[in-house]
């Protein structure tokens, strides 16, 4: 069974860097795009980015300017880091296995969301 | 505002048939490009619902349907039940931004 187990850093500040880890077990890293989701407070979900198993990324160009991710496929875990974090980017945010068909990638496996609070 | 437009809430009484829309442009639905469905449940990850437009994922009653007209797709609900009540997420590729795009959510109530 694919599972998806994320955590990260607690409160931030702003300008500070958020950074989150998803390891994945069940499954190889191969063959899947590796995604980040947030929800912010009353929102609806937002698309952050991706990466491949080959290093391959995208990402939102709301946020690209800040946005990092890594994956190391040896220790099956993938990585994001949102630089100059502010108020804005306070929300429940999801790691996700995304299953490629052509253009159209879905979201079939989720990880449980970790709350990430900005505040001074 | 979601590249995605969902209504932000639908309702319906036990038993009854709902849909939740969700309205793109020529640059995401409009092009052709795969809707995916989503149920969110408070305290609860996202769930795959439907994926590729039509595709009930595994373990997803046959009560769940979705489909796709020109811009737009919609989800439909029938015999609605009291755990349906949830949020429900549109999802699809927009080839301007090159970016997987969710609609805003719509919250069903069951009545």
């Amino acid at each position: 069974q694919v599972q998806l187990q994320q955590w990260g850093a607690g409160p931030l500040r702003p300008s500070q860097t958020l950074s989150l880890t998803c390891e994945v077990y069940g499954v190889s890293l191969s063959g899947y795009y590796w995604s980040w989701i947030r929800q912010s407070p009353g929102k609806g979900l937002e698309f952050i980015g991706e990466i491949n198993h080959r290093g391959d990324t995208t990402y939102s160009p709301s946020l690209e300017s800040r946005v990092t991710m890594s994956l190391d496929t040896s220790r099956k875990y993938f990585s994001l880091r949102l630089s100059s974090v502010s108020a804005a980017d306070t929300a429940l945010y999801y790691c996700a296995r995304a299953v490629a068909d052509k253009w159209s990638h879905y979201m079939d496996v989720w990880g449980k969301g970790t709350t990430v609070t900005v505040s001074s | 505002q979601s590249v995605l437009t969902q209504s932000p809430s639908v309702s319906g009484a036990p038993g009854q048939r709902v849909t939740i829309s969700c309205t793109g442009s020529t640059s995401n639905i409009g092009s052709g490009y795969d809707v995916h469905w989503y149920q969110h449940l408070p305290e609860t990850a996202p769930k795959l619902l439907i994926y590729l437009t039509t595709i009930r994922a595994s373990g997803v009653p046959d009560r769940f349907s979705a489909s796709r007209s020109g811009t737009s797709a919609s989800l439909a609900i029938t015999g609605l039940q009291a755990e349906d009540e949830a949020d429900y997420y549109c999802q699809s590729y927009d080839s301007s931004l090159s970016i997987s795009v969710f609609g805003g959510g719509t919250k069903l109530t069951v009545l």
